[in-house]
């Protein structure tokens, strides 16, 4: 039973650039959230998608955007990279929302560095 | 919002002593509590969780943590450490009355000497 899958595992990009992140949920889970996670820092809250619409967003500017697929799987989309958003990046599923969650099961990450 | 508060950011100790990791987080009506750890290069585990019942938790790898609504605590306990527990852990909380997102704490990294 394949986990989270994320891809690419690493990946440079040059600021002012375009950078999209994949990821496909564990099996039997529908519900998809993506952390960015600084070096030496814990796991910060990007946003989460359910039934394909943004349900929570963090504390991150319009330049991050998200798309979730009829298959649950979700894409993570940032615009004019700035040098501080060199990070790893966490994709977490889940079954159901709310009183039902109990848990996220993480995917290994993108290593995202901004040159 | 919910916010958690690791109060340790290293904690070095021997191979085969005890060890304690802090956790606490900011009060609400209901919480869901979470440690994970995370081992070089590699994602987040979940480590154990608190969803109701007893206050007392515990892994499948001698780790647990016991829930302390007043002291709004969530600690995690080893009575005896691996080479193999050096990771980093980090706590986390869910508000289960709204969506479920849930909140890190800063991480505690721990390091364990031979």
């Amino acid at each position: 039973d394949a986990g989270v899958t994320q891809s690419p595992t690493h990946l440079i990009k040059t600021r002012g650039q375009q950078v999209t992140l994949r990821c496909s949920p564990k099996s039997g889970h529908d519900t998809v959230s993506w952390y960015q996670q600084a070096l030496g820092q814990g796991p910060q809250f990007i946003f989460q998608y359910y039934e394909e619409e943004e349900r929570q967003r963090g504390n991150f500017p319009d330049r991050f955007s998200g798309h979730q697929f009829p298959n649950y799987s979700s894409e993570l989309n940032v615009n004019a990279l700035l040098l501080g958003d060199s990070a790893l990046y966490l994709c977490a599923s889940s079954f159901g929302t709310g009183f039902f969650m109990a848990g996220y099961t993480f995917g290994s990450g993108t290593r995202l560095t901004v040159v | 919002a919910q916010s958690v508060t690791q109060l340790d950011s290293q904690v070095p100790v021997f191979e085969e002593a005890p060890v304690e990791l802090r956790c606490n987080y900011s009060s609400s009506v209901s919480v869901y509590l979470f440690w994970y750890v995370q081992y070089p290069n590699q994602g987040l585990q979940l480590l154990l969780k608190y969803l109701s019942g007893s206050t007392l938790v515990e892994s499948i790898n001698g780790f647990e943590a016991e829930f302390n609504k007043s002291q709004t605590s969530f600690h995690l306990r080893k009575p005896s450490v691996h080479i193999s527990d050096t990771a980093e852990y980090f706590c986390a909380v869910s508000d289960g009355s709204s969506a479920s997102k849930i909140i890190f704490g800063s991480g505690t990294r721990l390091s364990i000497r031979p």
